[in-house]
């Protein structure tokens, strides 16, 4: 069976420091892969999704930048965090678009 | 552009019956996702909808009409686990299956 992985759970960082966010699916191959926020008492927001490797469609601009460095693995990145980068990370992924979404445990992201 | 009305919150008894309806307006639609999230968890995939009627799946169902843009979740015998958020998501047709998110309902089942 398919499971995905994300870590970390939970992350504190000061404004300016750098991101790494990854997640990996495993049982699968090829998958459709997502990255959501969701900031508190809000709705998830599709932040960059992924339809194969190296292939990086970003939805909002901002200072998040993703990678898809191998076909499981999808990775959010910031040079430089700000305080409204604070939020819940998830990523999910798909066998193919239009197929259930299915989401890791998420990473509750902080800033100081 | 992109449009997704649910009710805010809503509170039913156990044992009762609940219908969560949204509404949306999306360009390029292909489908409809329902999902429950928990607080402070993810969200988990309920239920599809691609062509207009009922989809039954246990205590859940769900139905859609593509002309309305409408669609409900229903939900049968609450239980008190079922008070969390429910999220309405259509999806858009040729983005890579991207998912519109409306701010979700927050159900609250009472004893």
């Amino acid at each position: 069976s398919q499971t995905i992985h994300q870590w970390p759970a939970t992350l504190v960082q000061p404004v300016g420091s750098p991101l790494s966010l990854e997640c990996t699916v495993e049982g699968t191959s090829n998958p459709n892969l997502y990255w959501y926020r969701q900031a508190a008492g809000r709705g998830l927001q599709l932040l960059f999704y992924s339809v194969g490797i190296g292939q990086i469609s970003s939805e909002v601009p901002q200072n998040l930048s993703a990678s898809r460095p191998q076909d499981r693995q999808f990775i959010l990145s910031s040079k430089k965090l700000l305080l409204s980068d604070s939020g819940f990370y998830l990523c999910a992924w798909s066998v193919i678009p239009n197929q259930p979404q299915h989401f890791g445990d998420g990473t509750r992201l902080s800033i100081l | 552009g992109q449009n997704i009305d649910q009710p805010t919150e809503m509170t039913a008894t156990e044992g009762a019956i609940v219908q969560i309806n949204c509404t949306y307006q999306t360009s390029g639609f292909n489908g409809l996702f329902w999902y429950q999230q928990h607080a402070g968890e993810a969200p988990t995939f309920l239920s599809y909808n691609v062509l207009d009627g009922l989809e039954e799946k246990g205590r859940f169902s769900s139905f859609l009409s593509r002309s309305k843009g409408y669609s409900y979740l229903l939900l049968k015998e609450l239980q008190m686990k079922d008070s969390a958020s429910y999220l309405c998501a259509p999806s858009l047709y040729n983005q890579g299956g991207k998912l519109i998110f409306g701010q979700g309902t927050e159900l609250s089942v009472k004893p």
